[in-house]
């Protein structure tokens, strides 16, 4: 089945402790990205990947890093969280940015104490 | 920046209304507008990707319309049913998708 995954899909941690959210695709797409969703807001993209190895900031990057080593996974790292990055964050994978539908995962639920 | 606009905010139809919402953003740096239908405690799911001026696609009951010279989408519900309640977002797609707040619509029994 045609998907992307994201783990962890709950996750409470306290602030300044390292965390990573994985997020991996099987439909071999070349474009990758992380959103949050914050209420009043809508989505908005932190970072995204056209392909292996090229990585660009999106509009809020602030205190995240990201990694693009294979085609299939796309991990956020927030090497010190803080209450601020309290989300709830999306992976999108698709063929191209621009022209091409996205799939989204099924969403990471992040508190940071 | 970039901004995409969708009005209204909320709606709240009985079923059987047709109704519609609109996406605007800016004419220039088009490449490309897209809908998705999030439903609560799902993922967004596309619903249709345009990419010419004057466009017009359909899926069952739901259709879009595009103007990329004013710069506007419509997105169109006939005969609304309980099931299409969700939030519906548009998206500007240039180098990056840039996203709507959405219109998040109820539809009542």
């Amino acid at each position: 089945e045609a998907q992307v995954t994201q783990n962890p899909r709950y996750l409470i941690t306290v602030t300044g402790k390292k965390l990573t959210v994985t997020c991996s695709q099987n439909m071999n797409h070349e474009y990758m990205s992380w959103y949050r969703q914050d209420p009043g807001l809508g989505l908005r993209q932190i970072y995204y990947s056209m392909n292996v190895e090229v990585t660009d900031k999106g509009d809020v990057p602030e205190g995240y890093k990201v990694s693009r080593k294979e085609k299939r996974n796309f991990p956020l790292i927030l090497e010190s969280p803080s209450p601020n990055q309290t989300s709830l964050y999306f992976c999108a994978s698709s063929r191209g940015a621009s022209y091409n539908e996205q799939f989204f995962g099924p969403g990471t639920r992040l508190t940071v104490l | 920046i970039l901004n995409v606009e969708q009005s209204p905010q909320s709606l709240h139809v009985q079923e059987g209304d047709s109704t519609n919402f609109t996406c605007s953003f800016p004419s220039s740096n088009f490449y490309a507008l897209h809908w998705y239908r999030w439903e609560t405690a799902k993922s967004p799911e596309a619903l249709f990707v345009m990419t010419l001026n004057g466009d017009e696609k359909k899926k069952g009951r739901i259709s879009a319309t595009l103007n990329t010279k004013e710069g506007y989408s419509y997105l169109y519900i006939k005969g609304s049913q309980p099931e299409d309640s969700a939030t519906y977002l548009c998206a500007l797609g240039t180098d990056k998708l840039i996203f709507g707040t959405g219109t998040r619509l109820q539809v009542f029994p």
